[in-house]
């Protein structure tokens, strides 16, 4: 079945470091691959996406690169703030039935001062 | 736009009790909403998926008689925690797809329903 693999973390950066959490993912056909964040105490919201390989998702500063041959969609950011402390979770969706999502394990990202 | 709204947002219930928790989208009509479930620092787990005006399509694993889900319109589907017990104590998500906007593909969120059962 379809998976989804996350770096571990928490991954911990000053402000303004520049920020990578790898994603890689394994898929029977073409996924559409999503970034979502989850800020403390609340639901998820969509990030960032990409539907195709080469498609390059971005929002608030952030990217992620669709990588068909490494089967890979990291999220880069090239300048953290505090305010982006957060989970961070890598997901993907084949279209077979519902279109339902597969989410990785998230990556808890904490940014200091 | 794509607002999903889920209530309440935590509730405390006795062992034995059933809880409703309500998920509604705001601005748009969602033929198909989803359940998640989430364990404290784990990822979602998709618990079912409900259709509008049909049964549920639970995953492995779930118990449809211990989570019922109805999905009576196009902005309203429920989940019932039946007869909770404390091991059912979790945050509890839903979802939403828009298929006017964002692509079959995309699921806008609520905000989450933190249960705890005493």
């Amino acid at each position: 079945g379809d998976s989804v693999t996350q770096m571990e973390g928490p991954v911990t950066l000053s402000e303004e470091a520049f920020l990578t959490i790898n994603c890689t993912y394994t898929a029977t056909g073409y996924p559409s691959l999503f970034w979502y964040v989850q800020y403390p105490g609340e639901g998820l919201q969509l990030l960032l996406k990409a539907t195709k390989a080469d498609d390059k998702g971005s929002n608030k500063g952030f990217e992620a690169t669709y990588r068909k041959e490494t089967t890979s969609f990291h999220l880069e950011k090239g300048s953290v703030q505090v305010s982006d402390s957060a989970v961070y979770f890598c997901a993907l969706t084949d279209f077979s039935g519902y279109s339902t999502l597969t989410f990785g394990k998230g990556t808890m990202l904490l940014v200091s001062p | 736009g794509a607002v999903v709204s889920q209530h309440p947002s935590w509730v405390i219930c006795k062992s034995g009790t059933s809880v409703k928790i309500e998920c509604r989208s705001l601005d748009f009509q969602a033929t198909t909403m989803f359940w998640y479930r989430q364990f404290p620092k784990q990822s979602l787990m998709l618990m079912a998926t409900s259709n509008e005006g049909s049964k549920a399509t639970y995953e492995q694993g779930v118990e449809k008689d211990k989570f019922l889900i109805n999905h009576a319109s196009l902005t309203l589907s429920t989940l019932t925690v039946t007869s909770a017990h404390p091991e059912d104590s979790s945050f509890y998500i839903c979802s939403a797809r828009d298929p006017t906007r964002g692509g079959i593909d995309t699921q806008y969120f609520g905000p989450g329903t933190r249960l705890t059962v005493l």
